[in-house]
C-alpha cells in the first residue's frame, strides 16, 4: 500500500512563475490536508479538501494560491506569480476522514530564485 | 478548539539516557492528541496518538506518551534513546470543522553519543 506521494520532490521557480504541486493520497483516502513549513518554523496548516470539494482554506493566503481535488487525478496545490517569501516545505497529508491519524508524504520543497 | 505548545525548542540527551520531550494541550471536550517525527528532508511521521483509554500510550521506535489530565500534558518519553532519535518531534491536536492538525513548534531532539 503506497503512501501519500508528493511530486515534485523538489521544485525551482523564477520570481512570476507558477508553482504547481501533486498530491495523491493513500489508497482509500479521500481527505486531504495540505500544509506549510516555512524554514525554522512548524507546519501551518493551509486547505483541507475532499473529492471535488474544498471544505476548508481558512489557512490559505487570500491572493495567489488555490487548490483542488478532482474527482480522477491527484490533489493540486497551485501557486501564481510565487515570490520569495513562498520558499518552504509544502507537505500534503491525507485520512479517511475518521478519528485515524494523517499519513504525510514526503513533502515538496519549493524555491523561488 | 484544540491547541498544543512544546516548551522546549531544543533537547538534548546523551545516547542511552532516558528523554523527554514536552508537550501541553489546551481544550474543550476530550482531547485527541498526536505525536509526530520528522527527521531532516523528510516528511512526518506517526508516532503515537491518544484518544481514550489507558493514559501511557505505546508507539513507535519504543517511544510512549502520557496523557496527564491534570497537568494538561501529553510528554513523548523514551526509556534509553538511541543518536538515530535525532530529529525534530511534533506534538499535534485536531481542531477547527475540519479537525486538521495544529502542530506545536517542534523540539529538536539531539542524542549525544
Amino acid at each position: 500500500n503506497a503512501g501519500v506521494m508528493q511530486n515534485p520532490r523538489h521544485l525551482v521557480r523564477r520570481r512570476g512563475q507558477e508553482a504547481r504541486l501533486r498530491c495523491s493520497p493513500m489508497k482509500g483516502h479521500s481527505h486531504v490536508y495540505w500544509y506549510r513549513q516555512l524554514p525554522e518554523e512548524g507546519l501551518k496548516f493551509m486547505v483541507y479538501l475532499q473529492k471535488e470539494n474544498i471544505i476548508d482554506e481558512s489557512g490559505m493566503p487570500k491572493e495567489r494560491f488555490s487548490a483542488e481535488f478532482p474527482k480522477e487525478g491527484p490533489s493540486i496545490l497551485r501557486i501564481q506569480q510565487v515570490v520569495r517569501g513562498d520558499s518552504a516545505a509544502y507537505f500534503c497529508a491525507s485520512s479517511d476522514g475518521g478519528r485515524t491519524e494523517a499519513f504525510f508524504g514526503q513533502g515538496t520543497r519549493l524555491t523561488v530564485v | 478548539a484544540q491547541s498544543v505548545a512544546q516548551p522546549e525548542d531544543q533537547v538534548n540527551v546523551a545516547e542511552g539516557n532516558p528523554l523527554t520531550v514536552k508537550c501541553t494541550y489546551s481544550v474543550s471536550g476530550n482531547p485527541y492528541l498526536f505525536w509526530y517525527v520528522q527527521y531532516p528532508n523528510r516528511g512526518l511521521q506517526f508516532l503515537l496518538k491518544y484518544i481514550t483509554g489507558d493514559n501511557l500510550v505505546k508507539g513507535s521506535y519504543g517511544f510512549e506518551a502520557e496523557f496527564n489530565k491534570s497537568q494538561t500534558s501529553f510528554h513523548l518519553k523514551k526509556p534509553s534513546a538511541l543518536v538515530s532519535d535525532s530529529a525534530l518531534y511534533f506534538c499535534a491536536a485536531p481542531s477547527g470543522s475540519a479537525r486538521q492538525l495544529t502542530f506545536g513548534s517542534g523540539t529538536q531532539l539531539t542524542v549525544l553519543p
